[in-house]
């Protein structure tokens, strides 16, 4: 079944310890990309990578890392939790090719909780 | 820049009625537009498309939207809502083709009473 696998679903952790949410695709897709969704703030873009090795901020960068070290995953790390990164993350992936741009295939979410 | 803007944080319709979920985007080039759906406790999946050809265009689930460019709106329209419709919607903007980054509405939560 074609999916995006993000682990852990629900994870509480506490200010300063360090994470990674992983991301996995079974696409072969080339472009993937981290967002958070916020209550009345939508889903708003964190980092994004094209291909492997390539990777590019979005809109809401500060405090977190990527890498894309193959073309599946894509684990999105928190070096030093904050409390206003509580939020719920979605990892979604997508071919490269001008007829499905924009077409984006989603994770389930992870909620994250910071103390 | 491009953006997005849904009128209305929660719209409620009657089983049978209407929906009618308003998106109003911004791009200073041809935009793609897109409709995703969010169902509770799962991620988001795309409703339908628009990629400058034709101005109607009908999606999964019955949906379906219109593309009005003097008027800058993307609405989304189903002619009868049914109870498994009851999702949280997102109108989302790109910059046209070739171009990946999306930016999103804040969603329009879809409540259907029976």
């Amino acid at each position: 079944e074609a999916q995006v696998t993000q682990n852990p679903r629900y994870l509480i952790t506490v200010t300063g310890k360090k994470l990674t949410v992983t991301c996995s695709q079974n696409m072969n897709h080339e472009y993937m990309s981290w967002y958070r969704q916020d209550p009345g703030l939508g889903l708003r873009q964190i980092y994004y990578s094209m291909n492997v090795e390539v990777t590019d901020k979005g809109d809401v960068p500060e405090g977190y890392k990527v890498s894309r070290k193959e073309k599946r995953n894509f684990p999105l790390i928190l070096e030093s939790p904050s409390p206003n990164q509580t939020s719920l993350y979605f990892c979604a992936s997508s071919p490269l090719g001008t007829g499905s741009a924009g077409e984006l295939f989603f994770g389930e979410g992870s909620r994250l909780t910071v103390l | 820049a491009q953006s997005v803007t849904q009128l209305g944080s929660h719209v409620s319709v009657s089983e049978g009625a209407l929906v009618l979920l308003r998106c109003n985007y911004s791009s200073s080039v041809p935009p793609y537009l897109f409709w995703y759906v969010q169902y509770p406790n799962q991620g988001l999946q795309l409703l339908l498309k628009y990629t400058s050809a034709a101005t109607l265009v009908k999606g999964i689930n019955g949906f379906e939207a219109e593309f009005k460019k003097s008027e800058t709106s993307f609405h989304l329209t189903k002619p009868s809502a049914h109870m498994s419709d009851a999702a949280e919607y997102f109108c989302a903007v790109s910059s046209g083709a070739g171009s990946y980054q999306l930016t999103f509405g804040k969603g329009t939560k879809l409540s259907v009473i029976p």
